[in-house]
């Protein structure tokens, strides 16, 4: 089992419409998350982070947490073609205090 | 302000070849990170240096040194290059353990 698992995609959302990206992680002990976006060449940037469960909203972007499932899940409101890229979820494993890396959900945004 | 500047952008090597991966960074960060990223897999951790003075190994350090030549400076050597170090490198830097990660923009490296 992968400590982190993602749907590699493509994942196909029309522009306006809400993108849903979910992430599963193994380590049951990791209190921080981090949601990192990647276009096509580029290096990663941080959108998000979240250490409560629940939700956590910054403008068009909501992480939702629930550590019982070990699920933390990215969500976009009016999707922008912009907003095609690679989405990397990033847990921080409590073991090391090291970013456990997803390899990616790549998100189409069509117009 | 540059940030985190990587040298160099791109470079082929042939197998047995050494090289050096230069890594700087002007935002006074503690923690640097070396990571690789190949397709259909996450940032693979290589080797870090939580402070000056210290460096450890990370998920992937087989084939590599690294020297964390000042604060601002992390170099990444391959001292005898393989095909399967074929990859793209990020350095990045944290200020701390649980900060946003900042990257610099990556070194494609094919090694024939």
């Amino acid at each position: 089992q992968k400590e982190v698992e993602q749907n590699s995609g493509p994942l196909s959302v029309p522009e306006g419409a809400i993108a849903s990206l979910n992430c599963t992680y193994s380590d049951r002990g990791s209190q921080s998350f981090f949601w990192y976006r990647q276009y096509s060449g580029k290096s990663p940037e941080l959108i998000m982070f979240i250490y409560s469960n629940g939700d956590k909203e910054d403008g068009r972007f909501t992480a939702q947490l629930n550590k019982a499932s070990q699920y933390v899940s990215l969500l976009i409101r009016d999707s922008q073609p912009s907003d095609s890229a690679t989405y990397l979820c990033a847990p921080l494993m409590d073991s090391n205090y090291q970013l456990i890396w997803g390899a990616g959900t790549k998100l189409i945004i069509k117009p | 302000n540059a940030g985190v500047t990587q040298t160099p952008k791109f470079q082929v090597l042939k197998t047995g070849q050494s090289m050096t991966l230069q890594c700087a960074q002007d935002m006074n960060h503690n923690s640097m990170y070396w990571y690789r990223q190949d397709p259909g897999m996450g940032l693979r951790l290589i080797y870090y240096s939580a402070s000056e003075g210290t460096t450890d190994k990370g998920e992937v350090p087989n084939g590599y040194n690294v020297s964390r030549l000042n604060k601002r400076e992390f170099s990444l050597r391959l001292e005898s290059a393989a095909p399967s170090q074929t990859s793209v490198y990020f350095c990045a830097t944290t200020q701390g353990i649980n900060t946003e990660a900042f990257f610099g923009q990556g070194t494609r490296l094919t090694v024939v």
